[in-house]
C-alpha cells in the first residue's frame, strides 16, 4: 500500500522555538491533512490542504501542500507547552489501492517534546 | 460540530470473548466511517471502511470474519472483535466524514479511541 515518510521521528526543543516537520511520498496525493494526537486520545485535525502549492495557517501553525503533490510540511511558531504531542501527516493518494474507499494513509508521526 | 464519540473508552476481556465497540457521529450524519488500529508508539493503520446500508470493505490482511463491522444507521457504526486474543490488544479508533457540514469531503474527524486489552 501507500507509505508516507514523516520526519523527524522526534524533536526535543525549548519553549518558544519554532518547529518544522515534513512528509514525503513516492506517489501523488490529492489531499494532505495534519493531525495532533495526545496520549490515549484520537487524532485532532489541525490543517487540511487540497491544492498543490497551497499554504494554509491555523493560528501558530502553517502547512503547505508541495508543488509536486508528493510532500507537505507543517511549521509551528513560538512553541508552547501544550504543543507537546504526536503530530501525524495523513493523505489521500490520487490512486489508492486499498480495499477501503477513502481511508487515509498516515505517516509514522513526529513526537514533539518541549523543554521549559 | 463534527464530533465523534466512541464507547467504551477502555475494555479488558478474557481471551476467546467478543467485544463490541461503538462509534457515533454526534452532530452530523456519516454515510461512511472508518476503523483504524494503532499499536503502542506506532501510527494508525486503516482496517476497514464502514458504509451505511452496505457491507464494509476491508484492507488487505484484515480478517473480515474476526472484525465484524455493522453500519446500521447514519450515525452509528460498530466494530466487533470476535474471539479476541492477546494479539488483538490495541487502540481502536474510528473516524467519520461530515462533508455536508461545510467541511471538505476528504476531512475525517476521529473518535477518542477504545483501548482493548485481552488477557
Amino acid at each position: 500500500g501507500q507509505q508516507l515518510n514523516q520526519s523527524p521521528q522526534s524533536m526535543f526543543i525549548q519553549e518558544g522555538e519554532d518547529v518544522s516537520m515534513n512528509c514525503t511520498s513516492s506517489s501523488i496525493f490529492n489531499t494532505w491533512l495534519w493531525y495532533k494526537q495526545d496520549p490515549g486520545e484520537g487524532p485532532v485535525l489541525l490543517i487540511a490542504l487540497y491544492k498543490a502549492g497551497e499554504l494554509t495557517s491555523n493560528g501558530r501553525l502553517t502547512a503547505q501542500f508541495g508543488i509536486t503533490r508528493k510532500d507537505s510540511f507543517l511549521n509551528i511558531s513560538a512553541s508552547i507547552p501544550s504543543d507537546v504531542g504526536i503530530y501525524f501527516c495523513a493523505g489521500l493518494p490520487l490512486m489508492y489501492s486499498g480495499g477501503g474507499a477513502d481511508g487515509l494513509t498516515f505517516g509514522k508521526g513526529t513526537h514533539l517534546i518541549i523543554q521549559p | 460540530g463534527a464530533v465523534v464519540s466512541q464507547h467504551p473508552s477502555r475494555v479488558i476481556c478474557k481471551s476467546g470473548t467478543s467485544v463490541k465497540i461503538e462509534c457515533r457521529s454526534l452532530d452530523f450524519q456519516a454515510t461512511t466511517m472508518f476503523w483504524y488500529r494503532q499499536f503502542p508508539k506506532q501510527s494508525l493503520m486503516l482496517m476497514a471502511t464502514s458504509n451505511e446500508g452496505s457491507k464494509a470493505t476491508y484492507e488487505q490482511g484484515v480478517e473480515k470474519d474476526k472484525f465484524l463491522i455493522n453500519h446500521a444507521s447514519l450515525t452509528l457504526s460498530t466494530l466487533t472483535v470476535t474471539s479476541a486474543h492477546p494479539e488483538d490488544s490495541s487502540f481502536y479508533i474510528c473516524s467519520a466524514r461530515d462533508f455536508e457540514g461545510g467541511y471538505s469531503y476528504n476531512e475525517q474527524f476521529f473518535g477518542p479511541g477504545t483501548r482493548l486489552t485481552v488477557l
